[in-house]
């Protein structure tokens, strides 16, 4: 089954750093972008991030360029979201989606990992 | 980067058709996507590059596009098409960016 399995809910305070994953599997994983998606509660889709599992290529989203960073280990099919340190401003569900392969829209997402930052 | 501007809320009767708009000073030059996103579930493509849709897609979702102007049209709107709706395109470089959504409400 063609699919992209993310890490579990995080709790964590300010401060703090984390890393959360999103693991492709049924297709071959170097050949597709990977993106990140975030969702604070109660607001819309921002666009985070992509990745190209390939090269590690990447574009970040201008709102997250230097808050964020995407990487990926290819040898095991999982791209990451990494946070140096937490603000409770990060609190909000991150999904990581699959770029199609000839266009720019996402056509695979994860069920999303849910983030708690608390101050 | 660049930004893509919908309404905040649609409101249609059962049968109606919707229309929400996405406008963007690109969009001449680049495609536009819409995802449909209902609470607890992840969202989903429902139209790719203006007006394609992807299948598995009911008929009744179509796109159009005039200019800096985008628009997801859903006719005979069903209970279920009640949820988020987000337009979605990228610059030259792949950089993407979302409209900030509408809420299509079924009355």
């Amino acid at each position: 089954e063609v699919q992209l399995v993310q890490s579990g809910a995080e709790v964590k305070k300010s401060g703090e750093s984390l890393k959360i994953s999103c693991k492709g599997s049924g297709y071959r994983f170097t050949n597709y972008w990977i993106g990140w998606v975030r969702q604070m509660p109660g607001k819309g889709l921002e666009w985070m991030g992509i990745i190209y599992p390939s090269d590690s290529d990447t574009r970040y989203g201008p709102s997250f360029q230097g808050q964020v960073t995407l990487s990926v280990d290819k040898s095991i099919g999982t791209a990451y979201l990494q946070w140096s340190s937490l603000k409770a401003s990060d609190t909000a569900m991150y999904y990581c989606a699959r770029r199609d392969y000839n266009d720019w829209y996402f056509d695979l997402w994860g069920r999303g990992t849910l983030v708690s930052v608390s101050s | 980067s660049y930004e893509l501007t919908q309404p905040p809320s649609v409101s249609v009767s059962p049968g109606q058709t919707a229309k929400i708009t996405c406008f963007g000073d690109a969009l001449p030059k680049q495609y536009a996507y819409w995802y449909q996103h209902k609470p607890g579930q992840a969202p989903v493509v429902v139209i790719y590059k203006d007006n394609e849709r992807p299948s598995g897609i009911p008929e009744r979702f179509s796109g159009s596009s005039s200019g800096t102007i985008v628009t997801l049209i859903i006719s005979g709107v069903q209970p279920e098409d009640e949820a988020d709706y987000y337009c979605q395109s990228a610059d030259n470089s792949g950089t993407g960016v979302f409209g900030g959504g509408t809420k299509l409400t079924v009355l």
